[in-house]
């Protein structure tokens, strides 16, 4: 069974802060991919990443960056020099291969005061 | 590019009423189409999911059922309302392949009353 957990509900930052948002995860499978998409205020889901199990370097994507550790099987995201439009709910999800499932964690909340 | 369209946007209906939200996905061909169904301030579960054009799988036992009349639509169906329905529905799609990123759609926001 595929289980994702994001321990921290919510999270306020002043703006220009960093934040990182935690994700652990539980899966049997050797192979995987690990998925992380926001949630503006707007409720539409928007994909910000994919991971492949077996490829463990990390990725930065404009202020946007992602640590992967397999070892602790956590896939960790951090917003640099955080914005106001920032603000939203991030969620992490994980899909085993040969599966249509995302399994998906209960979301951070981030709220990023001007 | 691919776009993926839901309407309706809000709905409030009655219990007891039924149900059907459609969405549509432009731009490719032979798509997954998911349903999933987010309640307030929780993650999102998957309801439904196909592979192609009268292949659905169901997630999870409830009295709402799904339908892909074509190969880009997928329609969200029930025949009587449950308050517990209540909760925002998200369609998404992915390559047929199976092996990519989910994609969603804007959102139906359902009130059942």
């Amino acid at each position: 069974a595929q289980k994702v957990t994001q321990a921290q509900t919510e999270i306020s930052v002043v703006e220009k802060e960093d934040v990182t948002l935690d994700c652990v995860y539980e899966t049997r499978d050797t192979t995987y991919y690990l998925f992380w998409y926001k949630q503006p205020p707007s409720g539409e889901l928007v994909f910000l990443i994919r991971r492949n199990s077996f490829d463990e370097q990390n990725e930065i994507s404009g202020r946007y960056s992602w640590n992967f550790q397999k070892s602790t099987s956590s896939f960790n995201f951090t917003i640099t020099a955080s914005q106001v439009v920032d603000s939203a709910v991030y969620f992490c999800a994980l899909r085993p291969p040969n599966d249509y499932k995302l399994s998906f964690g209960a979301g951070t909340t981030v709220t990023v005061r001007a | 590019s691919q776009t993926i369209h839901q309407w309706p946007a809000t709905l409030v209906q009655p219990v007891g009423s039924p149900l059907s939200l459609e969405c549509t996905v432009e731009g490719t061909s032979n798509p997954n189409l998911y349903w999933y169904r987010q309640a307030a301030g929780r993650g999102l579960q998957l309801l439904f999911y196909s592979v192609g054009i009268g292949q659905i799988s169901s997630e999870v036992p409830q009295n709402l059922s799904a339908s892909r009349p074509q190969d880009r639509q997928f329609i969200l169906s029930s025949k009587k309302l449950l308050l517990s329905d209540s909760g925002f529905y998200l369609c998404a799609w992915s390559e047929g392949t199976g092996a990519d990123e989910q994609f969603f759609g804007p959102g139906t926001r359902l009130t059942v009353l």
